[in-house]
């Protein structure tokens, strides 16, 4: 079946600095993947759609700034977590929609991201 | 607006036993697909089952199978013969077509030996 790899799975790092979430689709080519972040016990929180080739859609209360979404290629997609605070400490998980429309999406295995 | 809920936040079966999770989703759209998603302590998106609108015939996978119901805009899970490794969250899911997918807010299922 398809494949989504998310790297790394988690992080450890300090208030200010950035880190870099990597989304990759191994079967198909994405032009369209999600980042999501999820709470604990809670449900996935759209942050943004990453579009090939076009600038990420951000949903309401998301800092584009903040998230930066890059998807350079049709297989990956990357999510930066600029100058990071506790408060973005999450469970972060990208996803990726197959060209067909109304398949189910691939998801990646998540990244724990803990600011110190 | 769609909007996707899932008004048991936890549910408990006896091993061996069936549970049925519910799902309604509002939409005004006619053609659109249905998910199940399970994600397990390993948080790991796994996908249970689909189900495409069109199709009146209820979708089955093993052990689990959907009640959809579309004029009541309702999409219940069913897992027969429950078994420990079914304890998850579930996510019920919808989209049409290339629009983003809405999930739901989850089902905590509890599997007791």
């Amino acid at each position: 079946g398809a494949v989504v790899s998310q790297h790394p799975s988690w992080v450890i790092c300090k208030s200010g600095t950035s880190v870099k979430i990597e989304c990759r689709s191994l079967d198909f080519q994405a032009t369209t993947m999600f980042w999501y972040r999820q709470f604990p016990k809670q449900s996935l929180m759209l942050m943004a759609t990453s579009n090939e080739g076009s600038k990420a859609t951000y949903e309401q209360g998301v800092e584009k700034d903040k998230f930066l979404i890059n998807h350079a290629s049709l297989t990956l997609s990357t999510l930066t977590v600029t100058s990071a605070h506790p408060e973005d400490s999450s469970f972060y998980i990208c996803s990726a929609r197959p060209p067909r429309g109304g398949s189910p999406l691939h998801f990646g295995n998540g990244t724990r991201l803990t600011v110190t | 607006a769609q909007t996707v809920t899932q008004s048991q936040p936890e549910m408990s079966v006896q091993e061996a036993e069936t549970v049925t999770l519910s799902c309604t989703y509002d939409t005004s759209e006619s053609d659109y697909y249905l998910f199940w998603y399970k994600q397990p302590p390993s948080r790991q998106m796994i996908l249970v089952i689909r189900q495409e609108a069109y199709k009146q015939q209820n979708a089955t996978e093993n052990r689990f199978s959907v009640n959809f119901q579309k004029a009541a805009k309702s999409f219940s899970l069913k897992i027969s013969d429950s078994q420990l490794g079914d304890a998850a969250m579930y996510f019920c899911a919808y989209t049409v077509g290339t629009y983003k997918y809405i999930f739901g807010t989850g089902t905590r299922l509890k599997v007791l030996a």
